[in-house]
């Protein structure tokens, strides 16, 4: 059962929109989670990492917001390039130092 | 920049044949994760060592899946027999422990290995 659920699977936005992705988790003990993104034919690449004290971190144009009472995430992408177009995936640390559960991610495609 | 290379690239090969993939840490990471990614599965863990040591592979097939570092520089992944159902994207990523927990470390992935089964 995956305990990691994101959404939505997929989403097309116009290029200098914004757009925000959701993830719901049930891991625990909870260490912390991280979103990352995924170029077609690339590995994943670190966006953010947030423990639980921490409720929202930025990278560029990219800001993680985390709620660990509703265990709920999202990533907000600002004025959106064609560069983002991208599957982002959200990460959760389930207490011990290397137990990942993956998400399914979500497919952003960007158009001009 | 420093990065995680893995070879080959790209894998087509028939059932029944053995399959070897590699995998160059970070010099100076001590951890090593393999994963597979699917698009029914997403990305499942196969093993994970930390200072060369195996310390989980409960997520291979142990009857045809292995895992081995040879060294500091070089993990590998090996599917003897090799089967249709193993075609996949296999991901490497290494990392850095403190006092052994990487829970807020970064890890790094390579590019991967896009294996096709026939």
């Amino acid at each position: 059962k995956n305990q990691v659920e994101q959404s939505p699977q997929s989403l097309i936005i116009l290029e200098g929109k914004n757009c925000t992705l959701q993830c719901n988790y049930t891991v625990s003990p909870f260490s912390n989670l991280r979103w990352y993104k995924q170029d077609t034919g690339r590995g994943p690449v670190s966006l953010t990492i947030m423990t639980f004290s921490e409720n929202t971190k930025s990278n560029g144009r990219y800001t993680a917001t985390l709620d660990a009472d509703t265990k709920q995430s999202s990533l907000h992408i600002t004025a959106s390039q064609l560069s983002d177009s991208a599957s982002y995936i959200c990460v959760v640390t389930q207490g011990s130092d290397y137990k990942l559960s993956f998400g399914a991610g979500t497919t952003v495609t960007v158009r001009a | 920049d420093a990065r995680v290379t893995q070879t080959p690239r790209h894998k087509v090969t028939e059932m029944g044949q053995e399959v070897t993939m590699r995998c160059q840490p970070i010099l100076g990471h001590n951890t090593v994760f393999w994963y597979r990614q699917t698009m029914m599965q997403g990305l499942e863990l196969l093993a994970y060592f930390r200072n060369r040591a195996p310390l989980d592979d409960s997520g291979m097939p142990k009857d045809r899946f292995s895992a081995e570092m040879p060294d500091a520089t070089l993990a590998t992944l090996k599917i003897q027999p090799s089967e249709p159902r193993d075609s996949a994207v296999y991901f490497c990523a290494s990392g850095s422990t403190q006092d052994g927990r990487t829970t807020n470390e970064k890890l790094f992935f390579g590019s991967g290995t896009q294996l096709s089964v026939l």
